[in-house]
């Protein structure tokens, strides 16, 4: 299976803050990658596909970028609604895989 | 407007099976992908496997190769998710979750992901 590690585990950040929130492959996966963030006891919910892709509803301070095995998580302005636990996801091999997660507390 | 709503809790005895129901709404059921996810309590979300609805097809993560059965209903429009012969540490909430896909035309293949969720179930394994 393809292992994603993402880092770091946690992370303290301020109202405002630029947070980033990184993603690595064990091999390459293209863009076959995807973020949600879950809040305690709610289902996850989808940020953004294929890396980059916002998904509709999603606010524009949250960006993705990176391609093959490296890939990048941007949160601008966090909000106090954005403290949750983040995961990617890889959709590129037959057995999908998630990050061990990240997250993201109030400082 | 897209729904996924999960069947409830479910106490079970170790050694037991489990079936756990989706029942979706507000769109074409039979066009789409359907994944099961899990997340043991304060763990990380675990993919289980996907079946597609069109032909029955499915995938399972190796953990769960012969264990778990995935199997839609098309005239309900409802996914379930078995899983057999159930331990202390499959206690977890579980997920279904329906997937798009975008074609990728540089890979010449679909790239999935998860646009709606269900709100969960959970099931606790315990003598």
């Amino acid at each position: 299976d393809i292992q994603m590690t993402q880092s770091p585990s946690s992370l303290s950040a301020s109202v405002g803050d630029r947070v980033t929130i990184t993603c690595r492959a064990s091999q390459n996966i293209a863009n076959y990658l995807n973020w949600y963030q879950q809040k305690p006891g709610k289902a996850p919910q989808l940020l953004i596909y294929a890396a980059s892709s916002l998904q509709s509803g999603v606010p524009s301070g949250f960006s993705g970028s990176g391609s093959e095995t490296d890939f990048t998580l941007t949160i601008n302005g966090l909000q106090l609604e954005d403290f949750a636990t983040y995961y990617c996801q890889q959709t590129y091999s037959t057995s999908w895989t998630f990050g061990q997660g990240t997250k993201v507390e109030i400082k | 407007q897209v729904q996924m709503v999960q069947s409830g809790v479910e106490v079970k005895m170790p050694g037991a099976s489990v079936k756990v129901s989706c029942k979706t709404s507000g769109f074409t059921f039979t066009q789409y992908v359907i994944s099961w996810v899990r997340q043991a309590p304060g763990q990380g979300l675990q993919w289980m496997g996907r079946i597609s609805v069109y032909n029955g097809d499915t995938k399972y993560a190796q953990m769960f190769q012969g264990r778990a059965t995935l199997t839609t209903d098309t005239s309900t429009s409802t996914a379930y998710m078995e899983l057999r012969s159930l331990r202390s540490d499959d206690t977890a909430v579980y997920y279904c979750a329906r997937q798009s896909f975008e074609w990728l035309p540089k890979q010449d293949r679909a790239l999935y992901y998860s646009d709606y969720w269900g709100q969960g179930t959970l099931v606790t394994v315990s003598s």
